[in-house]
């Protein structure tokens, strides 16, 4: 079975500063994705960044990137230049390669990031 | 991707008693997905939705305690029933569909409804 472990339950940062938030899963499939979702307090889920396990290169989305250790099944995410309205809670998420009408998300237990003025 | 209107936002009910959350969406999706999410945790699946065939419940949760509807590519509900203290949570809704790649978006989650059960 898939697991998703977040490390860090809680982490602050201050305002225009980089914070690096760690994220590990154990799976024995080859083929799968890999996300971040913020949450911030309006409870509202959004996709942060999304990486293929096939893919050898890190994604970027802006402020938003990952670093990718397939082989040591890390998946951290960096926010360079945070900003106030990073203020969230983050989920790290599996979803292994499946038939249509399979897919289904692991999510970790969430790390909670503040951002200070 | 698509926009998703789920109501009611938060409600606080008796318990015994039962409550519908409805999940509306903007477009046609094919699978719509009914996530629970504890005080301070992570995000569980109950069910997946297809229109057209029963619901597909995860394990711990079963379709006494909360029966879903699909009876559209565009509608869902949730219904928690005789509810108790422990069912207080977030639930939310989420939709893909089945001609993207799971790799390719994501998906698209409502807004969550806060249950409070007393």
């Amino acid at each position: 079975a898939q697991t998703v472990t977040q490390s860090q339950p809680e982490m602050s940062v201050q305002e225009a500063e980089t914070v690096t938030l760690s994220c590990t899963y154990d799976t024995s499939e080859n083929n799968y994705y890999l996300f971040w979702y913020k949450q911030p307090p309006s409870r509202q889920m959004i996709l942060v960044i999304r990486q293929e396990a096939y893919k050898q290169q890190n994604a970027t989305e802006n402020r938003f990137s990952v670093n990718f250790q397939k082989a040591a099944k890390s998946f951290s995410l960096k926010i360079s230049d945070s900003q106030l309205g990073d203020t969230a809670m983050y989920f790290c998420a599996f979803m292994k390669h499946a038939p249509p009408g399979t897919y289904k998300y692991i999510f970790g237990t969430g790390t909670r990031l503040k951002v200070l003025a | 991707s698509a926009v998703i209107s789920q109501k009611p936002s938060r409600d606080i009910c008796q318990r015994g008693t039962s409550l519908t959350i409805q999940c509306q969406v903007d477009s046609q999706v094919t699978m719509m997905f009914w996530y629970r999410q504890q005080p301070g945790q992570s995000l569980t699946l109950i069910a997946t939705a297809n229109q057209g065939s029963e619901a597909t419940y995860e394990s711990g949760f079963v379709i006494d305690k909360f029966p879903i509807s699909r009876p559209n590519l565009t509608f869902s509900t949730l219904t928690v029933s005789n509810m108790s203290p422990e069912d207080s949570s977030i639930y939310l809704c989420s939709v893909t569909r089945r001609d993207r790649g799971p790799g390719n978006y994501g998906y698209t989650f409502g807004s969550g409804t806060r249950l409070t059960v007393v």
